[in-house]
């Protein structure tokens, strides 16, 4: 079975600049998750959806922060424009939700790293 | 912000030994979970016990609970080279359908 799908795994771009990263989670599930992890520290949840809605995105710094999961699989992460503390690791995670059963083990993908010169 | 906060931050040992790792979270929980990082990789669940619970076995790994305390331990027995990684404690409160706050995380390293 194949795990959660990350890509790209590294960029590197200047500030100001766009960026997306984009994430497959794991067939079947419904609920997916985005976070960012500094260098050092733990994942901090950015955004988490169930199915196509966006149910918890208090993290999300939304000025230039986007995500969406139009039909209710992948999910496009996106920073426009990215600043120098951007710099950091974006990683997806999925699980199955409520409605399906047991929701409790999240299944991380290996993650994005993003440098912004 | 990060609920957790795991003690030590950093541990090296000798491969064979046993490691002990220990994770304080301050609000009540519904669950706590263990996570394994290796370098440049994704988190691997590892554990998860509930707060109706007061210790866990799997495989090499032994966790405990202590809620009146709001802590929790990983002991990993008859370490390895293979479990040199960084380990994330996870909580679950009530109110955050699963939404895992995690901590800072120890690294580990086994000295072969």
């Amino acid at each position: 079975e194949a795990g959660v799908v990350q890509s790209p795994r590294y960029k590197i771009i200047e500030k100001k600049q766009p960026v997306a990263f984009w994430c497959n989670p794991i067939s079947g599930h419904n609920t997916l998750y985005w976070y960012l992890q500094n260098l050092g520290q733990g994942p901090e949840l950015l955004i988490r959806y169930e199915n196509e809605e966006a149910v918890d995105d208090s993290q999300l710094p939304k000025d230039r922060f986007s995500a969406e999961r139009l039909k209710g699989v992948d999910s496009t992460l996106k920073i426009q424009p990215a600043e120098l503390g951007d710099s950091a690791v974006y990683l997806c995670a999925s699980s199955t939700s409520f409605s399906q059963g047991t929701q409790e083990t999240q299944y991380f993908g290996p993650g994005t790293r993003l440098l912004v010169l | 912000s990060q609920q957790g906060e795991e003690d030590p931050q950093a541990l090296s040992i000798q491969e064979g030994e046993n490691a002990t790792m220990n994770c304080s979270y301050k609000t009540s929980i519904n669950n706590l979970q263990w996570y394994r990082q290796n370098s440049g990789r994704g988190l691997v669940h590892l554990i998860l016990i509930r707060s109706n619970e007061r210790e866990k076995h799997s495989g090499r790994l032994r966790v405990t609970l202590d809620t009146s305390k709001k802590s929790s331990s990983l002991l990993i027995t008859a370490s390895r080279a293979a479990d040199t990684a960084s380990y994330f404690c996870a909580t679950v409160s009530f109110q955050g359908a699963q939404k895992l706050v995690f901590g800072q995380g120890t690294r580990l390293t086994i000295n072969p």
